[in-house]
């Protein structure tokens, strides 16, 4: 059956550590993958998009690994603060199912405490 | 400009009942998608509508539907409700619902059926 695994539904790190958050799927071919963070209350917030045939994009504070051999994204927050607390939801646009699908994972709630 | 606007934000109804939700996207946005959020499923997804068409369908049950307006706004609609329908409905729009889109999601509307 097809998965999409986050590591651990919370994460605490004290503030100024790198925050990594592991998304693993299985079953898929996913064409891109994409973070996202959501808020208490709020809808999920789009933060980075990574294709298929990339490695690893950054922006800012944020980089995000993909390697397709081992079904795996990683996303890093480095230098984190508490401001960044949040539920990061990984999500895949798979092959064949496009056209506005998108499949999250439940989701990593992350606290950052100074 | 405005960003994604889902009334209403909140709803209380009773099993048997049913309920329209609407979704006004982003000005320019012909995609507009749904899903629906639990805790114990995560982000599920509903339906995406492009150009006042159904496109794209997840496997939720007829009770289930929705429709586009000209303008790009949509309204989903649940029949019959059942105490599991009670969940956080969010709807996202982007440009065209392709996957490489970024999809920008609303508020959402919290639905609780009693």
């Amino acid at each position: 059956s097809q998965k999409i695994e986050q590591n651990s539904e919370a994460l605490n790190i004290q503030e100024g550590k790198t925050a990594t958050l592991t998304c693993n799927y299985t079953n898929y071919s996913p064409a891109y993958l994409q973070w996202y963070r959501q808020d208490p209350g709020r809808g999920p917030v789009f933060l980075l998009l990574i294709r298929e045939n990339e490695k690893e994009k950054r922006k800012e504070r944020l980089k995000v690994t993909f390697d397709t051999t081992l079904k795996q994204s990683l996303f890093h927050i480095t230098a984190s603060q508490p401001a960044d607390s949040a539920t990061y939801l990984c999500a895949l646009a798979s092959r064949g199912s496009t056209l506005g699908r998108l499949y999250f994972g439940r989701g990593t709630q992350l606290t950052v405490w100074p | 400009k405005a960003g994604v606007t889902q009334t209403p934000r909140y709803l209380i109804k009773t099993r048997g009942q049913q309920v329209t939700l609407s979704c006004s996207p982003i000005s320019g946005h012909r995609s507009v998608s749904w899903y629906q959020q639990t805790p114990g499923q995560g982000l599920q997804f509903l339906f995406e509508y492009f150009s006042e068409t159904q496109r794209n369908k997840g496997n939720f049950p007829g009770r289930f539907s929705g429709r586009q307006f000209s303008n790009s706004r949509s309204e989903m609609n649940v029949s019959t409700l059942e105490l599991g329908d009670s969940a956080l409905y969010l709807c996202a729009s982007s440009l065209e619902g392709g996957s490489t889109d970024t999809q920008y999601f609303g508020p959402g509307t919290r639905l609780t059926v009693l």
